[in-house]
């Protein structure tokens, strides 16, 4: 089974700060990950898939980069609305995994 | 719209058993394939298991394993996952995701395993 590394496991920023979250995979999964935003009480969203693209209404200040075994999700202006939990996952396979969470805070 | 909608979660005592139900709508059902995604409260993102577009490949994590099955009704445009001999640590909200992406999610369905 691959298994997927987030850190940090808690990130405290401010409103305009440039946010970066780490994925490490366990072995070679090329571009198959997908990048998710939760909100207490609500279903995931996907964000972002096949490492980099922006799904359909995600807004421009998100950004995946990365292959192999190394992603970052990227939020080059963290908004207000921003502040949430946000979870990688690879499907380079059929047995999906996903990374433990980022929670983003209000510093 | 598109949408998922999950049903068929309880309170189940340890060993028991119960079928979750996803009804899909506003897309073409039978082109994709389709998840279970479960989540523990107050914990992360567990994938449970998987179905392709035609049905005839089905994939479960080792936690569930001999214990779950997953299943479709093209005809019904609806996602089946039987679970039995429940586990206490199989308590957790159940979300039914379109693609292995998981582009679209349903709202969930709570499943409580509890004596």
């Amino acid at each position: 089974d691959i298994q997927m590394t987030q850190s940090p496991a808690t990130l405290s920023a401010s409103v305009g700060d440039r946010v970066t979250i780490t994925c490490r995979a366990s072995q070679n999964i090329d571009k198959w990950l997908a990048w998710f935003q939760q909100k207490p009480g609500n279903a995931p969203k996907v964000l972002i898939y096949k490492a980099s693209t922006l799904e359909s209404g995600v807004p421009s200040r998100f950004s995946g980069s990365g292959s192999g075994t190394r992603f970052t999700l990227t939020i080059s202006s963290l908004q207000p609305d921003d502040f949430a939990t946000y979870f990688c996952q690879q499907y380079v396979t059929s047995s999906l995994s996903f990374g433990g969470g980022t929670r983003v805070e209000i510093k | 719209e598109v949408q998922l909608v999950e049903s068929g979660g309880h309170l189940v005592q340890p060993g028991g058993s119960l079928r979750l139900s996803c009804v899909a709508s506003g897309f073409t059902f039978n082109t994709y394939a389709f998840n279970w995604v479960r989540q523990a409260p107050g914990k992360g993102l567990e994938w449970v298991s998987g179905i392709s577009p035609s049905g005839s490949s089905t994939f479960y994590a080792d936690s569930v394993g001999g214990r779950f099955n997953i299943s479709r009704d093209d005809s019904k445009k609806t996602v089946f996952l039987q679970m039995n001999s429940l586990r206490v640590e199989d308590t957790a909200l159940y979300y039914c995701v379109r693609r292995n992406w998981c582009d679209i999610w349903g709202q969930g369905t709570m499943v409580t395993v509890s004596s």
